[in-house]
């Protein structure tokens, strides 16, 4: 069964930090990955979609990568905001989700 | 608006109440999902909807029932709920899956509580 680890679980950094999230997947066999936004008691906001021919994507200040030999994604914010705060999930492979990063941005 | 809409937005109900969530988008998307999320698990995707016949039924509890009467809406009836379906539950669409384009879209989910 595929299994989603997302790490860290929670971070706060100050505001202006760059920062990397991190989202790895028992079985590497990953065709696509999406990256989420979630606000509290709001549903999920497509942020990033890496399709299957591509490696990353891009953004605005985000950047997502996807190694397929590890089954690893790495979402990068750079010169972060206090907008940014919110839950950040990784999907793979459409339907398996990890239980998020939670980001607090400290103005 | 991210143009997938659910109503109601917060539901409580009795474990012998029977109630409904509606779920309706225009984005001209052919495929539809019904996530639950629970606190500190994992989305647990429940029902997929492909051109309105249901091609995913992820060992769902019977007292949960889909229905898609057109590639626009999507309900879920519920009834004799228990405690443990306390969640947030969450409505998504996306172009029909497998294809290479899929890209979700979400509703704001409703807040159900089983009380």
């Amino acid at each position: 069964k595929q299994e989603v680890t997302q790490i860290p679980a929670a971070l706060s950094v100050p505001e202006g930090e760059n920062l990397v999230l991190n989202c790895s997947f028992t079985d590497s066999a990953i065709y696509n990955l999406q990256w989420f936004r979630q606000d509290p008691g709001k549903g999920l906001t497509s942020l990033l979609l890496i399709q299957s021919s591509q490696r990353e994507q891009t953004s605005g200040r985000l950047n997502a990568s996807l190694d397929k030999s590890s089954g690893r994604s790495t979402l990068y914010i750079a010169a972060s905001q206090p907008g940014d705060s919110a839950t950040y999930l990784c999907a793979g492979n459409q339907f398996y989700f990890g239980t998020g990063t939670s980001l607090t941005v400290i103005p | 608006e991210t143009g997938v809409t659910q109503t109601p937005r917060h539901l409580v109900m009795g474990m012998t109440n029977k109630k409904s969530l509606k779920c309706e988008q225009h984005l001209g998307h052919n495929a539809m999902y019904w996530y639950k999320q629970s606190a500190k698990k994992p989305l647990e995707l429940m029902f997929v909807y492909s051109l309105e016949e249901r091609v995913e039924n992820n060992s769902v509890p019977s007292r949960f029932s889909p229905e898609c009467p057109n590639s626009s809406h999507l309900f879920l009836h519920l009834h004799t709920l228990q405690p443990e379906d306390s969640a947030l539950y969450l409505c998504a669409s996306s172009q029909a899956p497998g294809q290479n384009t899929l890209l979700y879209t979400f509703g704001s989910g409703t807040r159900l509580t089983v009380v």
